[in-house]
């Protein structure tokens, strides 16, 4: 299994809002290590959504925010919109691993 | 603008090694590293490796040290990750990507399907 756990699934209405977490260990995201987010549309490569924990790129809508506390983070959108429906992972460093590592992986469904 | 452009796809024998390429453009090649990302049919992401183009050194995933090698050419701006000893399990689509400077990956290339069967 992965060194960072997102939940597998997560739904939401149109408009509403949802989040997602990526829970890490001491090694990784607790040990103050930066986390960032990707969404991944059916059949293309990942978009940085969110860098250095709460950061956004330019051009990313300002409903994706992202936040970080101890061994965990999270990944908030409101104002869901059809287009959101994705595959999103969460990423940090971690130092046992001396690596890179991300999270499962988390598919948003907008019902 | 800034981009990578990756090698087509790939059909290979268990057994047999790949070699991907990642040709890099719009930016100072030198100045940035390289990591290599993979993705194996409806599974999520994996980190493979970093490569800086700058000096050439390496440091690989624990999961593939021994079967992966990336390299870099500095003249064409390209860099390459070479994995050997495939087997079905290595079926992927496999990915460049830059980081910032602060190592989040801001441009992935457009991706690399390699496939392993017999």
């Amino acid at each position: 299994q992965s060194v960072l756990t997102q939940p597998p699934s997560v739904s939401g209405a149109p408009g509403q809002r949802v989040t997602i977490s990526c829970t890490g260990s001491r090694s990784n995201i607790g040990a103050g290590y930066d986390v960032d987010w990707y969404q991944q549309l059916p059949g293309t490569a990942p978009k940085l959504l969110i860098y250095e924990n709460n950061n956004r790129p330019s051009g990313v809508p300002d409903r994706f925010s992202g936040s970080k506390s101890g061994t965990s983070a999270s990944l908030a959108i409101t104002g869901l919109q059809a287009e959101d429906e994705a595959d999103y992972y969460c990423q940090s460093y971690d130092s046992s691993l001396s690596g890179s590592v991300f999270g499962g992986g988390t598919k948003l469904t907008v019902l | 603008q800034v981009q990578l452009v990756q090698s087509g796809a790939e059909v290979k024998k268990p057994g047999a090694s790949v070699k991907v390429s990642c040709k890099a453009s719009g930016y100072t090649f030198t100045n940035y590293y390289m990591h290599w990302v993979r993705q194996a049919p409806g599974q999520g992401l994996e980190w493979m490796g970093v490569i800086n183009p700058s000096g050439g050194s390496t440091n690989y995933a624990q999961k593939f040290q021994g079967r992966v090698t990336m390299t870099r050419d500095t003249s064409t701006s390209t860099v390459y990750m070479e994995l050997s000893s495939l087997g079905s399990e290595d079926t992927a689509v496999y990915y460049c990507a830059r980081p910032t400077d602060r190592g989040a990956f801001d441009i992935w290339g457009q991706g690399t399907m390699v496939t392993v069967s017999s």
